[in-house]
């Protein structure tokens, strides 16, 4: 089973700064990586899928990058709406999910 | 716009038998893969299993290998996921969720139901 490692666990930005969230596979995904937010109480939102590619409907300030191993995604200016935790997913060899990046308000 | 609506969750005993629904509606169901997705209380997203389209292909996480089982009636747009055997660790919000892609099952999901939530307590 791959092992999708994220961090840090949690991250204290405050709003209009740039965030940067990172996600590490046991072994090498090529660009089979996803990224979800999920707020309290809801389902999780796909953000970006092929490691870089924007959902519909997902703002300009997210974005991903990486292969292989390494995975970042960057919310260039927070907005309120984007404190939330965030999961990578790895789609490669089944699917498995990281465990997360809880982004708060500083 | 693609919809999905989870219902048959519940509060259960240690061992026994729970099976839930999702009913999808608003796109083709027999093009795509569905998944079941759970999250224990204050924990992480955890993949359950996967079925293909036609529903002639499906796999499990180890976790509940042998004592869970998905379905599918596309007939009736709707996917299920039996549990046996239940334990306290089964205790989750579970999550149906589509595949971004057509026919195959290791894609994103880009749409999730709302959750039906599962508690096994004695």
């Amino acid at each position: 089973e791959i092992v999708m490692t994220q961090s840090p666990a949690t991250l204290s930005v405050s709003p209009g700064e740039r965030a940067t969230l990172s996600c590490r596979a046991s072994q090498s995904i090529s660009s089979y990586l996803s990224w979800y937010q999920q707020k309290p109480g809801q389902a999780p939102r796909l953000l970006i899928y092929g490691a870089s590619t924007r959902a519909t409907g997902i703002p300009a300030r997210f974005s991903g990058s990486g292969s292989g191993t390494e995975f970042t995604l960057t919310i260039s200016s927070l907005q309120s709406e984007d404190f939330a935790v965030y999961y990578c997913q790895q789609y490669d060899n089944w699917l498995t999910f990281g465990g997360g990046t809880k982004v708060e308000i500083k | 716009q693609a919809q999905l609506v989870e219902s048959g969750g519940g509060v259960v005993q240690p061992g026994t038998s729970l099976r839930l629904s999702c009913v999808a509606s608003g796109f083709t169901f027999s093009k795509y893969a569905l998944h079941w997705v759970r999250q224990a209380p204050g924990k992480g997203l955890e993949w359950v299993a996967v079925i293909s389209h036609d529903g002639r292909t499906e796999r499990n996480a180890e976790s509940v290998k042998g004592r869970f089982t998905i379905s599918r009636d596309n007939s009736r747009n709707t996917v299920y996921l039996q549990m046996n055997t239940m334990r306290d660790d089964d205790t989750a919000v579970y999550y149906c969720a589509r595949c971004l892609g057509t026919f195959g099952e290791l894609f994103p999901f880009d749409y999730w139901g709302q959750g039906t939530r599962v508690t096994v307590s004695s």
